[in-house]
């Protein structure tokens, strides 16, 4: 089945810096790619996602790219906001969305 | 995501008891998705449906069942729940098999003594 590495577990950034959060997959049959923020007590609510005919995609500060050579994707949060600390988690499909494997996640930490 | 609701947001148990988990969606969304969520990890997929009659195993499915008797509802029943299966619990809905998005309900915390 699917593996689903991320990268970092945590991170802290300075308010208005970049932060990028990384994640492989093992499957080179997935062929979507969402990102998911958590906060604290609440439920996962998709942010971005990618689908494998596509290398970058971009929504507002957010931006995830793909290589699907070597199996990896990443988050990119530009201007980060303490609003944007949370628990971020990656995932992997190779069915269209259907069956999600999840990353361990990274507790994103934006100091003011 | 006021269109996925999950019963009771909250449950203790003791070894041995069992429940059932209810996650109701009225969007008509087809697919739908019981995960569980450890303290400090990422989701896994216990089991799932891609319609109103069907069930399939995800990736831990062992301990738990599922039924689909309805469209907009999916069960999830623990018929002797362990300590292990401590956890928070959360469906998620998908709208048909063209569609990629998966969008989770508030989550059901349950814990094992």
């Amino acid at each position: 089945g699917e593996n689903v590495e991320q990268h970092p577990s945590t991170l802290s950034v300075q308010e208005g810096d970049s932060a990028v959060i990384k994640c492989t997959y093992s499957d080179s049959a997935s062929n979507y790619f969402p990102w998911y923020k958590q906060e604290l007590g609440k439920r996962p609510q998709l942010i971005i996602d990618i689908r494998s005919n596509v290398g970058e995609k971009k929504d507002q500060r957010i931006a995830v790219t793909l290589n699907k050579t070597a199996k990896h994707f990443s988050l990119h949060i530009t201007e980060t906001q303490p609003e944007d600390s949370a628990v971020y988690f990656c995932a992997a499909s190779p069915d269209a969305g259907n069956m999600l494997t999840f990353g361990g996640g990274t507790r994103l930490m934006v100091k003011p | 995501n006021a269109g996925v609701t999950q019963t009771p947001k909250f449950r203790v148990l003791k070894t041995g008891q069992s429940m059932t988990l209810l996650c109701a969606q009225d969007m008509n969304h087809e697919y739908m998705y019981w995960y569980r969520q450890d303290p400090g990890m990422g989701l896994r997929l216990i089991h799932y449906s891609v319609g109103e009659g069907t069930t399939a195993k995800g990736e831990v499915p062992d301990g738990y069942n599922v039924s689909r008797l309805k469209k907009q509802n999916f069960l999830l029943g623990l018929e002797s729940a362990a300590p292990s299966q401590t956890s928070v619990y959360f469906c998620a809905i998908k709208s048909h098999s063209s569609s990629y998005e998966q969008y989770f309900g508030p989550g059901t915390r349950l814990t094992v003594t």
